[in-house]
């Protein structure tokens, strides 16, 4: 139940595509899903985040939507660019326990190629 | 710069040895965490800590310990019970009101001599 499932592990898009990476939880009690990009040798970079409360938050070419009822949410990185090659994680907490540990998915190595 | 600080970037391990990995932060966060990131398996919670003196176990403690005397400072030591130590070691701070997100440091990649 505290698992978080991310899917493709590894994605090829051409320059001025769409890359879209999915993710499913199973504990309905998470409240918050942030997104993460990490370079090769540093550590993960918040991207953007969101909460249970709305379906869709936008920040430049990086879109969260959010499917409460599919336990559900996905990143879409419109106008891929080479310099989003990276890896990028979902993530899930329960902000009011734990710490708000997060817990992580497995990871989506994206490529743009030029 | 306000920032998270891992140290060293490398380091080797020898049998039977203990290594103590260093994360320092100066954001004046609350919380610490440490996740040891494997290929294919994103990051598992290691150890965190919400406030001086206290730390909780994660999801994978075993073979490790950390401490948290000061506010900024919270070093894991990975014991020679951690019998697959090999992975790339990430520190990570908040602060403590629930919806800020986790900083990250660059990590630490231990190695098996």
């Amino acid at each position: 139940q505290q698992q978080v499932k991310q899917s493709p592990q590894s994605l090829i898009v051409q320059k001025g595509g769409i890359s879209i990476i999915n993710c499913a939880y199973e504990n309905t009690a998470f409240d918050y899903f942030p997104w993460y990009q990490q370079f090769p040798g540093k550590g993960p970079a918040l991207l953007i985040a969101i909460r249970p409360d709305v379906s869709e938050k936008k920040e430049g070419r990086f879109t969260i939507s959010f499917n409460k009822s599919a336990k559900q949410f996905s990143l879409h990185i419109m106008d891929s660019q080479p310099g989003d090659s990276a890896t990028y994680f979902c993530a899930a907490s329960r902000l009011y326990n734990q710490g708000g540990k997060l817990i992580f998915g497995q990871g989506t190595e994206l490529s743009v190629k030029p | 710069d306000g920032g998270i600080t891992q140290s060293p970037k490398y380091l080797f391990r020898k049998e039977g040895q203990n290594v103590t990995l260093s994360c320092e932060q100066n954001l004046n966060h609350d919380a610490m965490y440490w996740y040891r990131q494997d290929p294919g398996q994103g990051l598992r919670l290691i150890y965190y800590s919400q406030i001086v003196n206290d730390f909780q176990k994660g999801d994978i403690a075993e073979g490790y310990s950390v401490s948290r005397e000061k506010k900024e400072s919270f070093p894991l030591t990975v014991t020679s019970a951690q019998k697959n130590p090999t992975a790339f070691y990430l520190c990570a701070s908040k602060r403590e009101v629930s919806n800020q997100p986790q900083h990250f440091g660059d990590g630490t990649r231990l190695s098996i001599l």
